[in-house]
């Protein structure tokens, strides 16, 4: 079935560093992309997304490319906040009705 | 617009207790979900609402979940008894139309069975 893997946290950065969260997918079919957040306390929130083969998704600095060669969407941003600390998930849009499948998502600390 | 709203926020009950959880959507939106993640593992889809009707629970891990969408306005997710497995929190998440461009989250809820 339709499967997203995403690197394993916690990841660590220092402000202004450069940040990139690999995310992979298997997919029958030609789904949406996404990645979400979660900040301290709060519930998902939609990132970026991307709809089809080479589209890039773009948000608050984040970016993220729909490769399907590779069948990747990395999550990259140049110079990472202390405010960007949350966890990031990767996403799909699988079956008729697009049920969202996650990756088990990525713990983010960026420290001052 | 006002956004997804879910309440409890968290909710500590002992096994074999029943807890309901409820999730107001979105107004105007007609595809309501739940998603469930258990600690350290992935967010998982349990059932899809379309206005009333049930169009897909193929998620429900077992009949101790009854979800309910009375009017296909808010949405009741109920666990009945509940065990320690059952703990993790509950997202509930809503959409115009298909969730094809993604949806609006609630904030969640904790749920703890001790």
């Amino acid at each position: 079935g339709d499967s997203v893997t995403q690197m394993e946290g916690p990841v660590t950065l220092s402000e202004e560093a450069f940040l990139t969260i690999n995310c992979t997918y298997t997919a029958t079919g030609y789904p949406s992309l996404f990645w979400y957040v979660q900040y301290p306390g709060e519930g998902l929130q939609l990132l970026l997304k991307a709809t089809k083969a080479d589209d890039k998704g773009s948000n608050k600095g984040f970016e993220a490319t729909y490769r399907k060669e590779t069948t990747s969407f990395h999550l990259e941003k140049g110079s990472v906040q202390v405010s960007d600390s949350a966890v990031y998930f990767c996403a799909l849009s699988g079956g008729s009705q697009g049920n969202l499948i996650f990756g088990k998502g990525t713990k983010l600390s960026v420290k001052p | 617009e006002a956004g997804v709203t879910q309440f409890p926020s968290h909710s500590v009950i002992e096994k074999g207790q029943t807890v309901t959880l409820r999730c107001d959507p979105i107004s105007g939106h007609d595809n309501l979900y739940w998603y469930r993640r258990v600690m350290g593992k992935e967010i998982k889809f349990l059932l899809h609402f379309v206005k009333e009707s049930k169009q897909d629970e193929s998620g429900m891990p077992n009949n101790r979940f009854l979800a309910e969408r009375t009017g296909g306005t808010y949405s009741t997710l109920k666990v009945q008894p509940a065990e320690l497995e059952d703990s993790g929190v509950y997202f509930c998440a809503s959409s115009r139309g298909a969730g094809f461009s993604g949806y609006t989250f609630g904030s969640g809820t904790r749920l703890t069975v001790v």
